[in-house]
């Protein structure tokens, strides 16, 4: 079966720009978690959807947005882009909350000039 | 606040030989312990895991240990092989919450 796809692979974009990444979860999977990984700081949580409600949301700032819709595709925004958001960014999928569920996607490299 | 901590960011370890990643957790109310192994352009992909009622699990070369008492976990890999190379994660949950990651081990394999 198809993994976890995430568009698109790389993307340069420009500081105060905004930024939209997608995420198709495994099927079946209704559960997508995304992740900002940056040297030095591991796998950060960003937030985590179950049919297309937020369960869970990490330390943030709302400039860090994100939705599920009804195919359990995820979509996550970032808005007003840093030089700092640069950073590989993971969604993951899984059938519940379990972490030996999770499968991950190869990731968006985001890199903000 | 790092809830999952792994002190050493990198570890090199002669081929054939056993590799011991470490991992030290605070938050006492995690239950469920995961490694990932991530190679780089692919994302992390789930190794072993252990509940917090074990001290042990084990799959083929990899085993885990957790210590409760120390808030302590390791995962041991033998024979250490080339293809163990990469960026080693210890994860936690707690009661079905949200998946702290480590900032991660890089392993290197000497031949």
């Amino acid at each position: 079966k198809a993994g976890v796809t995430q568009t698109p692979r790389y993307l340069i974009k420009t500081r105060g720009q905004q930024v939209t990444l997608s995420c198709s979860p495994i099927s079946g999977h209704r559960s997508v978690s995304w992740y900002q990984q940056t040297p030095g700081q591991g796998l950060q949580f960003l937030f985590e959807y179950f049919s297309e409600t937020q369960r869970n949301k990490g330390n943030f700032p709302g400039r860090f947005s994100g939705r599920q819709f009804s195919n359990s595709r995820s979509e996550m925004n970032v808005s007003t882009l840093e030089l700092g958001d640069s950073a590989l960014y993971l969604c993951a999928s899984s059938l519940r909350r379990s972490g030996s569920g999770y499968t991950f996607g190869s990731g968006t490299r985001l890199t903000v000039v | 606040d790092q809830q999952v901590k792994q002190n050493s960011p990198s570890l090199s370890v002669q081929e054939g030989r056993i590799s011991i990643l470490n991992c030290d957790y605070t938050n006492s109310m995690f239950d469920y312990f995961l490694w990932y192994k991530k190679y780089p352009a692919e994302g992390p992909t789930f190794l072993i895991s252990i509940s917090s009622i074990k001290d042990k699990n084990e799959d083929g070369r990899f085993t885990v240990f957790l210590n409760k008492s120390a808030k302590h976990l390791s995962l041991h890999i033998v024979p250490s092989q080339p293809g163990d190379s990469a960026v080693y994660f210890c994860a936690a949950s707690e009661l079905d919450d949200k998946i702290i990651f480590g900032k991660g081990t890089r392993l290197h394999i000497l031949p």
